[in-house]
Formats: structure tokens, C-alpha cells, sequence
């Protein structure tokens, strides 16, 4: 069935450092990928998404492209700051609409 | 403009109790969603209303889920005899048409169940 596996955390990277959270997932078709973020305190925030192949989604200097062949979809960013020490979720959407989570990776930056 | 809202934003209750959960949508988004965060987990599909309809209330656990929409706005989830494992995370998130449009979500009600 669907489903989506990202790399375990916590991840703990100084400040500055370059990020890369895996994610691979397993769908029907062709289905629109995404990248969450969840603050501390804070709800669900979509962070970035691609809809079809070799698109990449860029936000806040995040960005991840949608490769088909792997079905893969990395979230990386060049330099973190504190500010992004939150808990990062891949997803998808099945066919019948439904998101489909990994289990979260949760990055720690430190100064 | 207001983001989806729900209430309360936590909720204690003790083994066996009936509990509500609300949500306001986003206005005129017609699509609804429930999902269920554990703990150290990435949320869990619920059940998806389309207006006044359950669209798909394929991951309700069992029949002490239950959700309505009445008039196709805030949309309530009511969990009967609540067990210790009831405890979560539950979100609600809208969208405007469903399918694969962009869901928006709530802060989520956290329950406890002691």
C-alpha cells in the first residue's frame, strides 16, 4: 500500500551546517509530493511541494525534488539556523486524496 | 484571513467518557479532514467529509469514531467510552475542492486519556 519513510531523527547540526532529511515513499501513480513543518507549539505548516517529475519545491531556502526513478523526494538546505529546529514531515497524497505521512524527522540546530 | 480553528486545544478526560472535538474550516472550503497524531508519529488519516458527506471514513478505528458535518462547516468528532490509547494528537484540515488541492490544518486538540 502507500506509504512514506523518511531517514529517523533527531538530527543535531550546528548552525550554518547543510541539512539533508531523506524520504522515499511508495504510491499509485504519479502523486503530488510535499514537505511539512512543524514548529514547536505550532500546527502543521506546508513548507514545500512538487506535482510531477524533476519538479523541485523550493521555500525559505529548502528545497526537494521529485525523482520518479527513486521515488525519492530529500529535503535539503544549505545553511540552517535555529530557527528551523522543528519536526519535518514528507507526504503524499494517495488516490483517494488522503495524505499519507512519514513518521517526522526532528532536527536540532544549535548556535 | 482565519486559518482552521479548533477547539478545545486540549482536552483531559478519564477512561470511558464521551468526548467531542471541534473544527472551523476555513470559509467556503468544501472539503474536511480528520487525522490522528501519536506520539513520535506522523498523522493518520481519519475520515474525509465532502460538504455535508463522509466522503471516505475508511481509517475511523472502530465504531466509537464518529464524525458529522451537518451543514457543511465545523465538523465535530465524537469519541464514545474513551480508552487510554484514544490519547493523541487530532487534527482537523480543510481544503477548497478535495482530491489533491492544498490541505490547511488546524493546531490539532491534544487528548489525554487517563
Amino acid at each position: 500500500g502507500d506509504s512514506v519513510t523518511q531517514m529517523e531523527g533527531p538530527v543535531t547540526l550546528s548552525e550554518e551546517a547543510f541539512l539533508t532529511i531523506n524520504c522515499t515513499y511508495t504510491a499509485t501513480g504519479y502523486p503530488s509530493l510535499f514537505w511539512y513543518v512543524q514548529y514547536p507549539g505550532e500546527g502543521l505548516q506546508l513548507l514545500l511541494k512538487a506535482t510531477k517529475a524533476d519538479d523541485k519545491g523550493s521555500n525559505k531556502g529548502f528545497e526537494a525534488t521529485y525523482r520518479k526513478e527513486t521515488t525519492s523526494f530529500h529535503l535539503e538546505k544549505g545553511s540552517v539556523q535555529v530557527s528551523d529546529s522543528a519536526v519535518y514531515f514528507c507526504a503524499h497524497y494517495n488516490q483517494g486524496g488522503k495524505l499519507i505521512f512519514g513518521q517526522g524527522t526532528e532536527l536540532s540546530v544549535k548556535p | 484571513g482565519a486559518g482552521v480553528s479548533q477547539t478545545p486545544s486540549n482536552k483531559v478526560t478519564e477512561k470511558g467518557k464521551y468526548v467531542e472535538l471541534r473544527c472551523d474550516p476555513i470559509s467556503g472550503h468544501t472539503a474536511l479532514y480528520w487525522y490522528r497524531q501519536s506520539l513520535g508519529q506522523g498523522p493518520e488519516f481519519l475520515i474525509y467529509f465532502q460538504g455535508t458527506g463522509a466522503a471516505d471514513d475508511s481509517g475511523l478505528p472502530n465504531d466509537r469514531f464518529f464524525a458529522v458535518r451537518p451543514e457543511g462547516s465545523v465538523s465535530t468528532l465524537k469519541i464514545q467510552r474513551t480508552e487510554r490509547g484514544d490519547s493523541a494528537v487530532y487534527l482537523c484540515a480543510s481544503s477548497w475542492g478535495g482530491g489533491q488541492s492544498e490541505q490547511f490544518f488546524g493546531p490539532g486538540t491534544r487528548l489525554t486519556v487517563l
